[in-house]
């Protein structure tokens, strides 16, 4: 099963921008969306959007449209999120996941979340 | 849009309990939809997927159902390690919302 490895704790000033890495291990890296959900803390589960990382295609949250950007390096097996115009509202932590196929889609791999801080 | 509606929002029960999460989405999803279960301070774990077929590794005493709809989770003879904060989602169309959680905590 693959795992995914998230980049580390970030602190940004609002107005700032983040960029969160999602490195998948131990598996192919296309071939599955990669989605992103962020958790507030003590609040639920937020799905932003996803990543095809063959064609590079996305898809957003109207939430986030305009201010998230997700890319991928499939050379590295990497994917990425930027969320730009941050605000305290921002503070969360961010979960990349996996979604699998199987009869029906849903998330078999998660990583291990990334806290953003948005704090002056 | 399609929203997940979920409840109760916390439920308290003991070991060896039977417990029901009920989902409702706001229009038809066939059986598109998802469990998840989340420890604090974790990533949420798939329980459940199309409904009602069980994750490998999954024990037996969780199980769901439903479809259209309306969606349950059902977890029988409650263990310690099930304590834990539950999340429906369905996988119909973008966005793949999520249910609002349910936190389930030992009476």
């Amino acid at each position: 099963q693959v795992q995914l490895q998230q980049s580390g704790t970030e602190v940004q000033k609002p107005g700032a921008s983040v960029k969160v890495s999602c490195k998948a291990a131990g598996d192919t890296f296309t071939g599955h969306n990669i989605h992103w959900v962020r958790q507030a803390r003590g609040q639920g589960l937020e799905w932003m959007g996803r990543i095809n990382p063959n064609s590079g295609g996305t898809t957003y949250s109207q939430k986030f449209q305009g201010r998230v950007t997700m890319t991928r390096d499939s050379s590295i097996g990497t994917a990425y999120m930027e969320l730009n115009t941050l605000t305290s509202d921002d503070t969360a932590v961010y979960f990349c996941a996996r979604e699998t196929f199987d009869f029906r889609s849903y998330f078999d791999s998660w990583g291990q979340g990334t806290l953003v801080t948005v704090s002056s | 849009d399609i929203l997940m509606t979920q409840s109760p929002s916390s439920l308290s029960a003991s070991v060896g309990d039977r417990v029901i999460i009920t989902c409702r989405a706001s229009q038809n999803i066939k059986n598109y939809v998802v469990w998840y279960q989340q420890q604090p301070g974790k990533a949420p774990k798939v329980l459940i997927h199309a409904a009602s077929t069980l994750l490998s590794g999954v024990p037996s005493r969780f199980s769901g159902s439903g479809s259209g709809t309306d969606f349950t989770l059902t977890i029988n003879s409650l263990q310690a390690e099930d304590f834990a904060t539950y999340y429906c989602q369905h996988s119909y169309t973008t966005p793949y919302a999520f249910g609002q959680g349910t936190k389930l905590e030992i009476k």
